[in-house]
């Protein structure tokens, strides 16, 4: 039962920011938005979350709005390494489980 | 080197057999995940244990059977009960105090 929805895939230019939405509309208060990528048949890596405030690491920053209805995740400088499957994911405190939904395909062309 | 391994890599199972993957951890973390990926879709949870001899089904149990009795090792059997058992398989770990969970390589299981 997946809690969020994400664009199947985009593209991105080599050096530009990749900008990749995700839409929680049903979230709740103490929920928090992961955000994880794949690169083929590896295992998930972990990049960033956050619960309301706007983050920021090594790796990207994260975007929630006001509302925390949806969310951006930003890869401020993409590389082809960049290129893979990214997972929004809604983490429900109580139980500790992730709802994976079906992720984002970014591809970065040169 | 500390992480997450899982193995084998690759496993082949024939009909009527039950086979079991391995998930090891050194991080110390109480809780682990079993995650089942088909191709194209997103990662479907089949069991999880948030400590050592305790462990709860998740959505997709079925045909599934898993044993918590180490913090580092979590096995997952897939038993002649799972019909369409053809899947990636991955082993999490959630660090306690962010919450995060870190996934292993994957075993990729096939049916002959």
């Amino acid at each position: 039962d997946a809690k969020t929805t994400q664009p199947p895939s985009m593209d991105c230019a080599e050096g530009r920011a990749a900008n990749l939405p995700c839409n929680h509309s049903t979230i709740s208060g103490n929920e928090y938005v992961y955000w994880y990528r794949q690169i083929h048949s590896q295992g998930p890596q972990y990049i960033i979350h956050g619960l309301k405030n706007n983050e920021t690491n090594e790796m990207a920053s994260l975007i929630i709005t006001e509302d925390r209805k949806s969310s951006t995740l930003i890869l401020p400088h993409a590389t082809l390494r960049d290129t893979a499957v990214y997972y929004c994911i809604v983490r429900v405190p109580s139980i500790n489980k992730f709802y994976f939904g079906s992720g984002t395909k970014l591809n970065v062309k040169p | 080197d500390g992480g997450i391994t899982q193995s084998p890599k690759y496993l082949f199972r024939k009909e009527g057999q039950n086979v079991t993957l391995s998930c090891e951890q050194n991080l110390n973390h109480d809780a682990m995940y079993w995650y089942r990926q088909d191709p194209g879709q997103g990662l479907r949870l089949i069991y999880y244990s948030q400590i050592v001899n305790d462990f709860q089904k998740g959505d997709i149990a079925e045909g599934y059977s898993v044993s918590r009795e180490k913090k580092e090792s979590f096995p997952l059997t897939v038993t002649s009960a799972q019909k369409n058992p053809t899947a990636f398989y991955l082993c999490a770990s959630r660090q306690a105090s962010t919450a995060t969970q870190y996934f292993g390589p994957g075993t990729r299981l096939l049916v002959l």
